[in-house]
């Protein structure tokens, strides 16, 4: 089966960096072609890209939160994991992994259910 | 960065009926990257059309997308009681990847 699932803290204080880690299943994030992102949706507010993993180790990233932002992948354990430094409770919101490919696959056909994420002290 | 704009915000309709869904970008979608997504609370997002028009796999043919350029259209003929969700439209050519601020699909 072909999956995706996030995991992570679901509180987190100010100022503490969150990390966040997708388990694939049924495919790597080596496989040629293969993109893995995150996303967020802040509550009430619209989905938004924060960062993408390629299959060849690129990485791309969301230029506002650029400095704040990491993504890295754990081959032994077939997870890609984001880390965001300096939380902040606007951080607050569900966290999303999705799948994408290159070239005319790079539409995301397969997401996690998410975790949600909250900031507080 | 391309700005999405969906419409409406709200969509009441009655099972049986007729759903149509309006995503409007900012500048033209070059190669026609524009994807539809149905999300219900609690699960994962899920593609329902790519490319514009391209059905993904699994998807019931009462759901299509049109348009091109800078208008897009999702229409879902034959509403089932399932279909009532959240629909986003995304935007994905290149990074950073937008989406639409949603319809709420619900039953009148």
């Amino acid at each position: 089966q072909v999956t995706l699932k996030e995991s992570g803290p679901a509180l987190v204080k100010p100022t503490q960096t969150l990390t966040l880690t997708c388990t694939l299943s049924g495919f790597s994030v080596s496989d040629n072609g293969v993109r893995v992102s995150w996303f967020r949706q802040p509550p009430g507010k619209a989905l938004e890209w924060l960062a993408r993993f390629d299959w060849d180790d690129d990485k791309v990233y969301r230029p506002s939160l650029q400095t704040r932002l990491t993504i890295s992948k754990d081959t032994s354990k077939n997870q890609v994991v984001l880390t965001l430094t300096d939380m902040d409770p606007v951080d607050t919101g569900t966290y999303y992994c999705a799948r994408s490919g290159y070239g005319i696959y790079r539409f995301f056909d397969l997401w996690g259910r998410g975790t949600l994420v909250t900031v507080s002290s | 960065e391309f700005v999405l704009t969906q419409s409406p915000g709200t969509l009441s309709l009655s099972p049986g009926e007729e759903a149509t869904l309006s995503c409007r970008a900012s500048q033209s979608v070059s190669g026609r990257f524009l994807a539809w997504f149905q999300h219900k609370p609690g699960q994962a997002p899920r593609l329902l059309v790519y490319d514009a028009s391209t059905r993904a796999t699994g998807i019931p043919d009462r759901f299509s997308g049109s348009g091109s350029g800078t208008d897009f259209t999702l229409t879902i003929s034959r509403l089932e009681p399932e279909d009532f969700a959240l629909y986003y439209c995304q935007h994905y050519g290149t990074s950073p990847y937008t989406f639409g601020q949603g319809t709420k699909l619900e039953i009148k």
